[in-house]
């Protein structure tokens, strides 16, 4: 089973700055199965990023997403007021078919 | 539009069954490539996967939660449900239907689009 890491477990930073969001798995994940979601206090989750790098629909392009491997990274390049959520990875294991989640970072203002 | 809303008990009792609905409007639960999923996350945790059902019935669960979980699908009624048996406090959840996307052939998976519609979620208290 592939776990994945989510690093920081807090961020906080200011309107305007660029924050940069990792996610780690235990063992190599093929780019075509990694996701990246926001979720809002007492929202459901909303999907940001599939196949590692490609924004869902209607997602500003200030949300980026990168990496291969082991190794994820969500970028948001300018803070707005409403980006301050919590953001979870998760990935599609081909050899079970199982979804498995981060732990979430939860970008806070500063 | 795809729509999907969570029904079902609020209160369920220890060791009794949990069982929620999710109803899917604006679209087909027979369109292929879509595996109707279940998620749960505990207050104040990260989210936890149950399981999916494609449309043909096909169903996949989490290994930790397995021996306790039945998902089934009704594409008359363009509904897809959770059961969940043996509930004790460690159940207690919100429990939240979504929509995965799956390019698959002949056995196997090739791309994964997310979870892209997800219904707002339900809160499901164990507790006697």
């Amino acid at each position: 089973e592939i776990v994945l890491t989510q690093s920081p477990g807090t961020l906080s930073l200011s309107p305007g700055e660029r924050a940069t969001l990792s996610c780690r798995a235990s063992q190599s994940v093929s780019s075509s199965y990694l996701a990246w979601y926001q979720q809002k206090p007492g929202q459901a989750p909303r999907l940001l990023i599939y196949g590692a790098s490609s924004r869902a629909t209607g997602i500003p392009d200030r949300f980026s997403g990168s990496g291969s491997g082991t190794d994820f990274t969500l970028t948001i390049s300018r803070l707005e007021p409403e980006d301050f959520a919590l953001y979870y990875c998760q990935q599609y294991g081909s050899s079970n078919r199982a979804l498995t989640f981060g732990g979430g970072t939860k970008v806070e203002i500063k | 539009q795809v729509q999907l809303q969570e029904s079902g008990p609020g209160l369920v009792k220890p060791s009794q069954t949990l069982s929620l609905t999710c109803t899917v409007s604006g679209g087909s639960i027979s369109s292929g490539g879509y595996y109707w999923s279940w998620i749960r996350q505990h207050p104040g945790k990260g989210l936890e996967w149950i399981g999916y059902i494609y449309y043909s019935g096909s169903t996949y669960y989490n290994p930790s939660l397995k021996s306790r979980v039945t998902i089934s699908v009704d594409t008359s009624k363009n509904q897809f449900s959770l059961k969940l048996s043996s509930v004790t406090a460690a159940d207690t959840a919100v429990y939240f239907c979504a929509r995965a996307i799956l390019n698959c052939s002949g056995g196997s998976c090739f791309y994964y689009f997310g979870l892209d519609v997800w219904g707002q979620g339900t809160t499901v208290t164990v507790s006697s």
